[in-house]
C-alpha cells in the first residue's frame, strides 16, 4: 500500500473553523510534503518538514512531524470556503532518495 | 511566465491506439515525473528522470513510455499494453531529483480510452 496514508478520508466544517488532517507512513524518511489538490487541477505545493523538524508554519498552516510515531498532521486554522481541496502528504523515503510517495488524501469542505 | 504545461486537458482515444501526452517546462528543472491519479485515489507514480537522456521506472510502468531527448520536454505516451489507461494524468519537475525540492505540478491532462 501507499507509504502514506491520510486520515480522514473526508471532513466537513463550517467556515472559520479548524481543520486538522492526518498522515501516516510505514518507513523512515528524509522529509515529508502536504500538497494542496483543487478539483481537476494540479497540486500545489504547501509546506516541506524535514525529519529533523518536530514543527513548522506558513500562514494558517501549521505541520508538525512526529518521527517515533511516523505521522504527521496538517492544521488550517480559521478555514474559509476558499480553503476546500483535497490534501496530499508525500514522503520521501531514505532508501528511494527523490522518489516521492504519495498517500489518497483528505478531501476538506469548507462550508461558508 | 515561467511554469510546467501539459497538453490537451483532455484527451479521448480508441482502444488498442497508443496515445502521446506533452510535458513541458521553463523552470530549467533537472527532475521531472509522470503519475497517474484515479477517482478518490492518490498519485502513483508512472516514470521520473534525474537528468536528460535518463529516465528510471515508478512503481506503474508497465504499458507506458517516456523519453527525456530535452530538460524542457518529458513526453507520455500511453501505449495499447496499459490495460486500464483512463485517468487524469500529471507531470511534474522539480529543481533536482533531491529529497528536500518540492515538485511543480502542471494542470493535468484527463485521457479517456473507449
Amino acid at each position: 500500500s501507499q507509504q502514506g496514508e491520510e486520515d480522514p478520508q473526508a471532513l466537513s466544517i463550517q467556515e472559520g473553523e479548524n481543520a486538522t488532517m492526518n498522515c501516516s507512513y510505514k518507513t523512515s524518511i528524509n522529509n515529508l510534503q502536504w500538497y494542496r489538490q483543487n478539483s481537476g487541477r494540479g497540486l500545489v505545493h504547501l509546506i516541506l518538514i524535514r525529519s529533523n523538524e518536530r514543527e513548522k508554519h506558513s500562514g494558517r498552516l501549521r505541520v508538525t512531524l512526529d518521527t517515533s510515531k511516523k505521522s504527521s498532521s496538517l492544521l488550517i486554522t480559521a478555514s474559509r470556503a476558499a480553503d476546500t481541496a483535497s490534501y496530499f502528504c508525500a514522503t520521501d523515503a531514505r532508501t528511494n532518495a527523490g522518489k516521492s510517495t504519495f498517500g489518497d488524501g483528505t478531501t476538506l469542505t469548507v462550508k461558508p | 511566465d515561467g511554469g510546467i504545461t501539459q497538453s490537451p486537458k483532455y484527451l479521448f482515444r480508441k482502444e488498442g491506439q497508443n496515445v502521446t501526452l506533452s510535458c513541458e517546462q521553463n523552470l530549467n528543472h533537472d527532475a521531472m515525473y509522470w503519475y497517474r491519479q484515479d477517482p478518490g485515489q492518490g498519485l502513483r507514480l508512472i516514470y521520473y528522470s534525474q537528468i536528460v537522456n535518463d529516465f528510471q521506472k515508478g512503481d506503474i510502468a508497465e504499458g507506458y513510455s517516456v523519453s527525456r531527448e530535452k530538460k524542457e520536454s518529458f513526453p507520455l505516451t500511453v501505449t495499447s499494453a496499459q490495460k486500464n489507461p483512463t485517468a487524469f494524468y500529471l507531470c511534474a519537475s522539480s529543481i533536482s531529483a533531491g529529497v528536500f525540492y518540492e515538485q511543480y505540478f502542471g494542470p493535468g491532462t484527463r485521457l479517456t480510452v473507449t
